[in-house]
């Protein structure tokens, strides 16, 4: 069935500090790949998206890739703030209009 | 414009207890998702409905029932709850058209079974 891995954390970063949060995925057809975020307390958010093979997605300084020859959308970041303090979880949208979730990665950006 | 609404936020359950959970979107969504968030497990399809009359099961559908009532709600119900059905529920609702894919979720339900 389809399903997506990301990177398990937690992660803790410096202020200003390069962010990569790995995510590959695994489904038939063509899905649409996304990155979600949850702060402390609330449901999740979209980061950003990307809909077909080659695609960037970004928002916030936020980038992510879509890689159909490696199956993967990592999402990176240059300089992170301690704003950027989440949870941030990758996810896939099938041709059945069914999300499927990776298990979230914590990062703590500390000053 | 309040987007997906959830009730309750909390609730604590004795074994055995029986609730519904309740969501309604106000964004003329088709699709409406619940899901339980789980340390180490993030985010588990338990139902959803493509539209209006119609629901699926999702990946952990076991000791949940769902009701799609109209457009706007879609109700998760705990027939006899269970120790294992602690958890944090979401609610979520889509378009579907082209390039409007994406997921609103609401604020979400932590539920307690004692």
């Amino acid at each position: 069935g389809d399903s997506v891995t990301q990177m398990e954390g937690p992660v803790t970063l410096s202020e200003e500090a390069f962010l990569t949060i790995n995510c590959t995925y695994t489904a038939t057809g063509y899905p649409s790949l996304f990155w979600y975020v949850q702060y402390p307390g609330e449901g999740l958010q979209l980061l950003l998206k990307a809909t077909k093979a080659d695609d960037k997605g970004s928002n916030k300084g936020f980038e992510a890739t879509y890689r159909k020859e490696t199956t993967s959308f990592h999402l990176e970041k240059g300089s992170v703030q301690v704003s950027d303090s989440a949870v941030y979880f990758c996810a896939l949208r099938n041709t059945g209009n069914q999300f499927y979730f990776g298990t979230g990665t914590s990062l703590t950006v500390i000053p | 414009n309040a987007g997906v609404t959830q009730t309750p936020k909390f609730q604590v359950l004795k074994t055995g207890q029986s609730m519904t959970l309740q969501c309604a979107q106000d964004m003329n969504h088709n699709s409406m998702y619940w899901y339980r968030q789980d340390p180490g497990m993030g985010l588990r399809l338990i139902y959803y409905s493509a539209s209006e009359g119609t629901t699926d099961k999702g990946e952990v559908p076991n000791g949940y029932n769902v009701s799609r009532l109209n457009k706007r709600e879609f109700s998760l119900r705990l027939e006899s709850a269970a120790p294992s059905q602690t958890s944090v529920y979401f609610c979520a609702s889509s378009k579907d058209d082209r390039g409007e894919e994406k997921l609103f979720f609401g604020s979400g339900t932590q539920l307690s079974v004692l």
